[in-house]
C-alpha cells in the first residue's frame, strides 16, 4: 500500500535561517513519482516539484533544493535562508505508475518563519 | 500561463440541500479530478474522471457524490444531499495524460463548501 508520512507537524524557525521539511513514503510498485506542494494562507496548492523514481538526482531550484533517497524512501526537502513569505504548509505526495492515478497526501508540515 | 478555474471560491449551503461545485480545467487536459480537504488536515482523493467516465473513486465518494463534464469544458461535482462532515475545501485539477504517464497535475484554487 502506498503511504506518506510527514512526521514534522509544525516547524519554527527565524528568518534566514534554513529548514529542512521530511518526507517518507511507502510503495511497492518500482515507478512512482513524488511531489511537493505549498499551500500558503490563502488556501490554493502550488506545485513545487515532481521527480520520477527513475531520477535520483537532487535539485535545486532558487533556494529550494529537494534530497530524494531511494535507499531510505525520503524525498526531503530544504529552504535556504527562510523568508517569511515562505510561511505556509508543505506536503509531499506520492503517485505510483500502473492502475492507479491518484496523488496520495502526507499529512502536511506547517512551516512558521519569524522575521 | 493557463490555469484550472473553480466556481464559486465559498459556498455556504444547509444541510441537505444539493451543491454543484464548477470547474473549468485546463482545455487540452485530458484527466480530470477532484480532492478535498477538510480544514486542517490533509488532502483526500476523491475521483479521477477519464474518457467521460469515473476511472477510479476513494471510499469518500459514495453514492451522494457524482461528476459530470456536461459541455466539453466544465467538470463538476455534485453533492446530493449535503451533510455537515462534507464542509471542507474542494479542489479540481487537471492534467494532459495523467499522472501515471508523468504529465503534472494542476490543481484549481479550491471552493471553500460549508455546510450549516
Amino acid at each position: 500500500a502506498q503511504k506518506v508520512t510527514q512526521a514534522q507537524t509544525e516547524i519554527s524557525v527565524v528568518e534566514k535561517e534554513d529548514v529542512t521539511l521530511d518526507c517518507v513514503y511507502e510503495t511497492r510498485d518500482t515507478t512512482y513519482y513524488l511531489f511537493w506542494y505549498k499551500q500558503p494562507p490563502s488556501g490554493e496548492l502550488v506545485f513545487l516539484i515532481r521527480r520520477n523514481s527513475f531520477d535520483e538526482q537532487n535539485e535545486i531550484s532558487g533556494r529550494y533544493s529537494w534530497n530524494f533517497q531511494k535507499s531510505t524512501s525520503s524525498f526531503n526537502f530544504t529552504i535556504t535562508a527562510s523568508q517569511v513569505v515562505d510561511s505556509a504548509v508543505y506536503f509531499c505526495a506520492l503517485s505510483e505508475r500502473g492502475d492507479t492515478d491518484k496523488l496520495i497526501f502526507g499529512t502536511g508540515t506547517r512551516l512558521q518563519v519569524f522575521p | 500561463e493557463p490555469e484550472v478555474t473553480q466556481t464559486p471560491s465559498h459556498q455556504v449551503t444547509q444541510m441537505g440541500q444539493e451543491v454543484i461545485l464548477r470547474c473549468v480545467p485546463i482545455s487540452n487536459h485530458l484527466y480530470f479530478y477532484w480532492y478535498r480537504q477538510i480544514l486542517g488536515q490533509k488532502v483526500e482523493f476523491l475521483v479521477s474522471f477519464y474518457n467521460n467516465e469515473i476511472s477510479e473513486k476513494s471510499e469518500i465518494f459514495d453514492d451522494q457524490f457524482s461528476v459530470e463534464r456536461p459541455d466539453g469544458s466544465n467538470f463538476t461535482l455534485k453533492i446530493r444531499s449535503t451533510k455537515l462532515e462534507d464542509s471542507a475545501m474542494y479542489f479540481c485539477a487537471s492534467s494532459q495524460q495523467g499522472v501515471t504517464n508523468n504529465s503534472p497535475l494542476h490543481f484549481g484554487n479550491g471552493t471553500r463548501l460549508t455546510v450549516t
